[in-house]
C-alpha cells in the first residue's frame, strides 16, 4: 500500500515568488492536512481539506493557500514568499470521523522549502 | 499555556535502557492521541494511536498510555536500542476536524 507522497522533496526560491507543493493521500483518505515545521515554532497546523472542502483552517496569512481535488490529492501555494517562510512542510492523511474511519494520521516524507 | 506539552526537551540513556517519554495536555476534550517518531529532516512516522475511551495500546518494544483526567500520556519503549535515537512527538486530535496539536518533541539519544 503506497503511503503520502509529497513532492517536490526539496526546492529553493527567491523572495517574493510563488511556490506550490503537491501532495497525494494514502488511497482511501479523503482528508488531507498540511503542517509547517521550523525549528522555532515546532510543528504548526496549516489547513485541512476533505472532499475538495478546506474544513479547518491554522493561524497563517492569507499567502498560504490550498485546495483539493476529486481524487483527494492537494496542493499547497505560498504567494510572496519570504525568508521566514523557510521550512519542512508536511502533508497528511487520513481517514475522518464523518465516514466512519480512524482518524489515525499518515505523514509524507515532507517538502523542505528554503527561501533565500 | 501550551496546550501540548512535552518534557524533557532533549534525553539521552546508554542502550538496554527503558525509556519514558512523557505528553501533557490541556482540555481533556480529546478524540485520541497520537505518538510519533521524526528522524533528522525527515516526515513523520506514526507510532501509536490511543483513542479516548482506551487506556493504553502496545506495540512491540512500544506501549503507549492515556489519562484524560490528569491530561497525560506516556511512551514507554522498553530495552532502547541505539536505532530508537529520534524525535518522538505527541499529538492530540480534538473531535472537530482533523486538526492535530504537537507537542515541542522530546530528542532522545541512545549511547551503544
Amino acid at each position: 500500500k503506497a503511503g503520502v507522497t509529497q513532492t517536490p522533496r526539496y526546492l529553493i526560491k527567491t523572495r517574493g515568488q510563488q511556490v506550490t507543493l503537491s501532495c497525494s493521500p494514502i488511497s482511501g483518505h479523503r482528508s488531507v492536512s498540511w503542517y509547517q515545521q521550523t525549528p522555532g515554532q515546532g510543528l504548526q497546523f496549516l489547513f485541512e481539506y476533505f472532499s475538495e472542502t478546506q474544513r479547518n483552517k491554522g493561524n497563517f496569512p492569507g499567502r498560504f493557500s490550498g485546495r483539493q481535488f476529486s481524487n483527494s490529492r492537494s496542493e499547497m501555494n505560498v504567494s510572496t514568499l519570504e525568508l521566514g517562510d523557510s521550512a519542512l512542510y508536511l502533508c497528511a492523511s487520513s481517514f475522518t470521523l464523518l465516514t466512519g474511519g480512524t482518524p489515525e494520521a499518515f505523514f509524507g516524507q515532507g517538502t523542505r522549502l528554503t527561501v533565500v | 499555556k501550551q496546550e501540548v506539552t512535552q518534557i524533557p526537551a532533549a534525553l539521552s540513556v546508554p542502550e538496554g535502557e527503558n525509556l519514558v517519554l512523557n505528553c501533557s495536555f490541556t482540555d481533556s476534550a480529546i478524540y485520541n492521541l497520537q505518538w510519533f517518531r521524526q528522524d533528522p529532516g525527515k516526515g513523520l512516522t506514526s507510532l501509536l494511536l490511543i483513542q479516548s475511551s482506551q487506556r493504553e495500546q502496545t506495540s512491540g518494544r512500544l506501549n503507549a498510555s492515556l489519562d484524560k483526567s490528569s491530561g497525560r500520556s506516556t511512551l514507554y519503549i522498553a530495552a532502547s536500542q541505539p536505532g530508537d535515537s529520534a524525535t518522538y512527538l505527541c499529538a492530540k486530535l480534538k473531535a472537530a476536524g482533523n486538526k492535530l496539536t504537537f507537542g515541542g518533541g522530546t530528542r532522545v539519544l541512545v549511547k551503544p
